[in-house]
């Protein structure tokens, strides 16, 4: 199995701010995903963060807002920029393949985003 | 657009029951995937299965067991003599194949549980 870190776990930040959320994973993977929790809501996800190359963002989301870096197999940032209440959210970091069955996709533990 | 139903917002079974969460979808796709993922009280992500649409064998792991009916849109998930344990809400998800990770989406859940 993988082990995936993501750091803050949680953060009350100001409006027009922005954050970056870090996820390490303790293995290399081949496919790294971050997604965002509303309260109460189902999940969405944000985009694929590729290695080497830009993210692949899902309708919706855009880059500008949610800059992603993955510099190499096991890490990858997930920025929220210029933030807004709308944005609290719990952010999820996700990775499958790579030293571990490729059938099998892991979570972090989640980064609570509170927005003032 | 693709879309998943979960019909069931909340289900409650006494310990012991079998319980079956309903899934069914809508893609325009002829290649995709389908996920289950549960996520308990405390919040983190637990993915279950991921199937491809050209194998519609059902699968069986322990006490779950999903039945995937290509003919009515449905991946059903039954839960066999449930425990107290297996209290959390459940997703089913679809993704596209062909660009694995995107157009990915999740449906509301089903909050389910089970009372010792």
């Amino acid at each position: 199995s993988a082990v995936i870190s993501q750091k803050p776990s949680r953060d009350i930040c100001q409006r027009g701010t922005s954050l970056t959320i870090q996820c390490q994973v303790d293995s290399q993977v081949t496919m790294m995903f971050w997604y965002r929790q509303q309260p109460g809501q189902s999940l969405t996800l944000i985009a694929t963060a590729n290695q080497g190359s830009e993210a692949t963002y899902e309708s919706g989301f855009v880059i500008d807002k949610f800059p992603i870096s993955r510099p190499n197999l096991t890490f990858s940032t997930l920025t929220v920029s210029n933030m807004s209440p709308e944005d609290s959210s719990i952010y999820l970091c996700s990775a499958e393949g790579g030293d571990f069955s490729y059938n099998e996709q892991f979570f972090g533990p989640g980064t609570r985003l509170t927005v003032l | 657009a693709q879309k998943v139903t979960q019909a069931q917002t909340e289900i409650s079974v006494v310990e012991k029951e079998d319980v079956t969460l309903d899934c069914v979808y809508e893609t325009r796709d002829t290649t995709y995937y389908l996920f289950w993922y549960k996520q308990p009280p405390s919040g983190e992500l637990v993915f279950l299965i991921r199937r491809n649409s050209f194998d519609e064998q059902n699968e069986i792991s322990g006490r779950y067991s999903w039945n995937f009916q290509k003919s009515t849109s449905s991946f059903n998930f039954t839960i066999t003599a449930s425990q107290v344990v297996d209290s959390a809400v459940y997703f089913c998800a679809l993704s596209e194949a062909d660009n694995y990770g995107q157009n990915f989406v999740f449906g509301p859940g089903t909050r389910l549980s089970v009372l010792p």
